[in-house]
């Protein structure tokens, strides 16, 4: 079957670092998406990665294992307004997204 | 770049009523719109695929003759819930995929329905 685990929840204090795991079993494999959603508001595009290996963006970085079917979301320098939750999402053989529950994350000043 | 808009924001219905949801995608061409329903605190949940031109292909579980989809154009599909029931209020939102070598979704704002 098809399935993507993340953590529900996750707490960071103000200008610390995140990491947000995702693991994930899909029928075939075309690439891990990571979305932003706070709430009461449609999801934003954050990252997409196909091959192993780290991309950073800015604050945000994603990193892929397709051995491991293992991606992470690294968030630093943490801001207030990064409170939100984040999507894991894997592209499977017919280019759908199966989607996680999404991580929950609690910044604390 | 890539934006889609979705009408309404928010609407509230009655039960038994009808209700439309438009999605556009303002400066691309979407061969793929998606339709995605959200209940609090749950992940997305796809509805439905929808191609330009041809027929949607629904979600098991997903009643095909309650959620008429209709994609019409390449920058335009819709979302008609028939015979809203209370169990329907959802956050519904669509998203929009270019095509080609581009498999990233743009999601509209979502609609928030509630039916009475």
């Amino acid at each position: 079957g098809q399935n993507i685990d993340q953590p529900t929840e996750m707490t960071a204090t103000e200008g610390a670092i995140v990491q947000i795991n995702c693991t994930y079993q899909t029928s075939g494999f075309n690439g891990l998406f990571w979305y932003q959603q706070h709430a009461g508001e449609a999801p934003t595009f954050l990252s997409y990665n196909v091959l192993d290996g780290l991309e950073e963006k800015g604050r945000f970085s994603s990193f892929l294992s397709r051995s491991k079917g293992y991606s992470y979301l690294l968030l630093k320098e943490l801001q207030m307004k990064d409170s939100a939750s984040y999507l894991c999402a894997s592209m499977d053989s017919n280019y759908q997204l199966i989607w996680g529950a999404g991580t929950k994350l609690i910044i604390k000043p | 770049g890539a934006v889609v808009s979705q009408h309404p924001s928010w609407v509230i219905c009655k039960s038994g009523t009808s209700v439309k949801i438009e999605c556009r995608s303002l400066d691309f061409q979407a061969t793929t719109m998606f339709w995605y329903r959200q209940f609090p605190k749950q992940s997305l949940m796809l509805m439905a695929t929808s191609n330009e031109g041809s027929k949607a292909t629904y979600e098991q579980g997903v009643e095909k003759d309650k959620f008429l989809i209709n994609h019409a154009s390449l920058t335009l599909s819709t979302l008609t819930v028939t015979s809203a029931h209370p169990e329907d209020s959802s956050f519904y939102i669509c998203s929009a995929r270019e095509g080609g070598d581009t498999y990233e979704q743009y999601f509209g704002p979502g609609t928030r329905l509630t039916v009475t």
